[in-house]
């Protein structure tokens, strides 16, 4: 099966700063790579996705870059706020196929 | 659309008790799932359906059974709960019938503690 590890486990940066998190995968058949963010009590939901024929792409403050020669992706938050806290997980897959969840990064952004 | 919803929120069980999840979604997505998250972990996935009638393991199936009767209801039973099944299940589905239709979408999560 997949192996997804993610970096760091727990980011904790300043209000305005800027918060990277990276994704390995091992499969390297894997064309679909979204991250989910999920805030205490409550569901993931979806944030972000790229897929392999694409290598970065970006929502306002949200971007997300893909490197499949490496087999990795990474999340990147500009001008961080505290509600951007909270626990976000990576899932890459074969799209058709089953999910493969990372362990998550715990994101604290202090005022 | 309720989306993806999940009965019932909490359960406690006395170890050996057995009983069911509910899982239902109204998007008429073809792909569900149902996960186990324990804290501090990432979610694991413990079976899945393809389509109405198929199932297939996850991750982590032991201890576990489902079945996909009616395309919009998935169930997971547990037949004899033990404390190591004391955890938050969360289901989710996805439509995976064209490009661009591979999110997942989760239920509010089933709070499940095995006594």
């Amino acid at each position: 099966g997949e192996n997804v590890e993610q970096h760091p486990s727990t980011l904790s940066v300043q209000e305005g700063d800027s918060a990277v998190i990276k994704c390995t995968y091992s499969d390297s058949a894997s064309n679909y790579f979204p991250w989910y963010k999920q805030e205490l009590g409550k569901r993931p939901q979806l944030i972000i996705d790229i897929r392999s024929n694409v290598g970065e792409k970006k929502d306002q403050r949200i971007a997300v870059t893909l490197n499949k020669t490496a087999k990795h992706f990474s999340l990147h938050i500009t001008e961080t706020q505290p509600e951007d806290s909270a626990v976000y997980f990576c899932a890459p897959r074969l799209v058709g196929g089953k999910s493969t969840f990372g362990d998550g990064t715990t994101l604290t952004v202090k005022p | 659309n309720a989306g993806v919803t999940q009965t019932p929120k909490f359960r406690v069980l006395k170890t050996g008790q057995s009983m069911t999840l509910l899982c239902a979604q109204d998007m008429n997505h073809e792909y569900m799932y149902w996960y186990r998250q324990d804290p501090g972990m990432g979610l694991r996935l413990i079976h899945y359906s393809v389509g109405e009638g198929t199932t297939a393991k996850g991750e982590v199936p032991d201890g576990y059974n489902v079945s996909r009767l009616k395309k919009q209801n998935f169930l997971l039973g547990l037949e004899s709960a033990a404390p190591s099944q004391t955890s938050v299940y969360f289901c989710a589905s996805s439509l995976e019938r064209e490009s661009n239709t591979d999110t997942q979408y989760f239920g509010p999560g089933t709070r499940l503690t095995v006594l």
